[in-house]
């Protein structure tokens, strides 16, 4: 089963609008984190924001925040007054388990946002 | 604060050839990690070190791709011999934390491979 899942194969978005990208979640570890990860067409993979399973408030990171439903596993990424250079492959990521050295971080099949001038 | 350095950038090799990639994490980071992310999919963990030992190796054919991590630092990817399958991206990672949930990986530009 999918551990993580990026319902949205691609996005369009207006420039200076907000954008919602989806991620779903499955884990039956209580303890695990969600990363968002930006690629752009040059292939490298920016890290944008994190949400810690245990965290009483949604992460926010200057334009980015994430939308974080414990109880329904989902952790959306709100970007807001989105720019052209936000086009790009958007991924969720997860990692479970506490100070486990072994725990990998597992991706979803990302999402490809396109700005629109 | 410099990032994971990898070399090189692109490379294309004749299947049954092999290959190698080197990837320096960012200074001070003891965890460091290869991902191989084939097009259109999201990155699949090959390998994680900790320091100069391997903490998984679970998803790294080992038939054909081996790594290692002399001396804790630099890292080197090798596939020998490759196959159509292999074309990918192969990205490094490092992390300053010995895992857990809050440990970020910072990644590298990624070396594109085409196998012919």
């Amino acid at each position: 089963a999918q551990k993580i899942t990026q319902t949205q194969p691609g996005m369009f978005v207006q420039e200076k609008e907000a954008v919602t990208l989806d991620c779903t979640y499955d884990t039956s570890d209580p303890s695990y984190g969600l990363f968002w990860y930006k690629q752009p067409s040059s292939g490298e993979m920016i890290f944008l924001i994190y949400q810690g399973s245990y965290d009483q408030q949604n992460a926010t990171e200057g334009r980015y925040s994430l939308n974080f439903q414990k109880a329904r596993k989902s952790a959306n990424l709100v970007i807001s007054a989105s720019q052209l250079g936000d086009s790009a492959m958007y991924f969720c990521a997860m990692r479970e388990g506490l100070e486990n050295a072994g725990n990998m971080l597992t991706f979803g099949g990302g999402t490809r946002l396109m700005v629109k001038p | 604060e410099a990032g994971v350095a990898q070399s090189p950038r692109y490379k294309i090799i004749e299947k049954r050839q092999s290959v190698a990639f080197w990837c320096n994490p960012i200074s001070g980071h003891a965890t460091l990690y290869w991902y191989q992310q084939i097009l259109g999919q999201g990155p699949k963990l090959l390998i994680q070190f900790q320091n100069n030992g391997v903490v998984d190796d679970s998803q790294l054919p080992k038939d054909r791709f081996s790594a290692e991590r002399l001396k804790g630092v630099d890292s080197t990817l090798k596939i020998q011999p490759a196959k159509l399958e292999d074309s990918a991206v192969y990205l490094c990672a490092s992390s300053g934390l010995a895992g857990g949930p809050r440990d970020t990986q910072y990644f590298g530009p990624g070396t594109r491979l085409t196998v012919l």
